[in-house]
């Protein structure tokens, strides 16, 4: 059955540490997207990849890493220099790069950071 | 940076009556897409358009893009429960990246 899996679903983390999202798609795209979403602020591009070995900061990079050493996965790492980490983290994937493929998503990662 | 305007941004209807959204942008689009999410849910994508003009239909849910391709509506004939959820639409202004409204949130009253 193919499709994106998150894991885990809820994470909590205390200030000051770093935490590793997961993202997993065996649907043989080349390109994944990690987007944020806070109430109100419909999703925000975080880092996408179009490419193993290659991706790209998006529109709020600063405080997250990511790498992608596998088609397969995308992990995202929120680090201790991301002001406000406390938001819902949506991994997606398309065919390719181009704006014209459609998005898949994952079920999400709901981070709290206390 | 460039942004997609997406309004309104809540909207409660009695079911059976009819519900749009609107996504506005001052910078041309090179196509939009339609997204739903379900509460609790991640979005699923609907629907895309990339023609000046064009109008495109799905069952009760009709899509249509502006001549100008500065706009974009999603239409939902008679409401049903079913359609509650967030929709969001997603614009492309030429680059690799989508852009994605702030989302209507719709709920029904039975």
């Amino acid at each position: 059955d193919g499709g994106i899996t998150q894991s885990p679903k809820y994470l909590f983390r205390k200030e000051g540490q770093n935490v590793t999202l997961s993202c997993e798609q065996n649907l043989n795209h080349d390109a994944m997207y990690w987007y944020r979403q806070d109430p109100g602020q419909g999703l925000r591009l975080i880092y996408y990849s179009q490419i193993v070995n290659d991706f790209q900061k998006g529109d709020i990079a600063e405080g997250y890493s990511v790498s992608r050493e596998k088609k397969e996965s995308f992990p995202l790492t929120v680090t201790s220099a991301q002001k406000n980490p406390t938001a819902f983290y949506l991994c997606a994937s398309s065919v390719g790069g181009s704006s014209y493929n459609e998005h898949f998503f994952g079920p999400g990662t709901r981070l709290t950071v206390l | 940076g460039q942004q997609v305007m997406q309004i309104p941004q809540y909207q409660h209807v009695q079911e059976g009556e009819d519900f749009t959204t609107y996504c506005n942008s001052s910078t041309t689009l090179s196509n939009i897409q339609w997204y739903k999410q379900r509460p609790g849910g991640h979005p699923v994508f609907l629907i895309q358009l990339v023609k000046s003009g064009e109008v495109k239909k799905q069952k009760r849910l009709t899509f249509q893009f502006g001549e100008a391709k500065k706009n974009s509506s999603l239409h939902i004939t008679a409401t049903q429960t079913t359609d509650v959820g967030t929709y969001f639409c997603a614009a492309s202004f030429g680059n690799e990246k989508l852009t994605f409204g702030t989302g209507t949130r719709l709920t029904i009253i039975p």
